[in-house]
């Protein structure tokens, strides 16, 4: 079955705890993102990789740093997380066109 | 930039109609529609790659007017099912290369 995961799915921890949310994908897509979302303001874009070895910023990307080693792998490190970056994180696929959606990953950072 | 999207809720009755409209200030080169339910991952519901475009499934359909750089999204018929919050995702292009971004949402709910 086609699909993205993302692990932890849900994860609360404390200021300055370096912590890594992984992403997967089975679809062989080239294309891969991350977002977070919060209320009235949509999915904002923090990274993306066009490409193994390839990253670029996104909208929203302070605070937040990826890699890109593998094709099927797309973590995303918050290497001193923040209470702003309480939020609803998604990664997701894409080859092109349509985006395919992890689960998503409610992380609360106090 | 991102799109801006109108309304940012409405609420309907079973069986009746909804227009959501998202407009970008770039030209656009493709948009994207998606739906989410509460606590879960956006759907994609189709995406319109050229002006003038017509794409629909069952009630659901959209437009893309290219010059006006808007798209807008038709629901028919509403059922129950349809309730969840709207996103536009629009893609252009800059010096900077390829870009693609989601408007705030819409958030639609359907009553019996």
């Amino acid at each position: 079955e086609a699909q993205v995961t993302q692990n932890p799915r849900y994860l609360i921890t404390v200021t300055g705890k370096k912590l890594t949310v992984t992403c997967s994908q089975n679809m062989n897509h080239e294309y891969m993102s991350w977002y977070r979302q919060d209320p009235g303001l949509g999915l904002r874009q923090i990274y993306y990789s066009m490409n193994v070895e390839v990253t670029d910023k996104g909208d929203v990307p302070e605070g937040y740093k990826v890699s890109r080693k593998e094709k099927r792998n797309f973590p995303l490190i918050l290497e001193s997380p923040s209470p702003n970056q309480t939020s609803l994180y998604f990664c997701a696929s894409s080859k092109r066109t349509r985006k395919f959606f992890g689960p998503g990953t409610r992380l609360t950072v106090l | 930039q991102q799109p801006v999207q109108s309304p940012q809720a409405v609420i309907l009755r079973e069986g009746e109609d909804a227009v959501i409209n998202c407009s970008s200030s770039k030209a656009l080169y493709s948009v994207h529609w998606y739906r989410q339910k509460h606590g879960e991952a956006p759907v994609f519901l189709m995406i319109l790659l050229k002006g003038g475009e017509q794409k629909g499934h069952d009630k659901i359909s959209a437009s893309f007017n290219e010059k006006k750089q808007q798209s807008s999204l038709y629901l028919t018929a509403s059922q129950l099912s349809y309730s969840g919050t709207y996103f536009c995702g629009t893609e252009y292009r800059d010096n900077y290369g390829q870009n693609f971004v989601f408007g705030p949402g819409t958030r639609l709910s359907v009553l019996p």
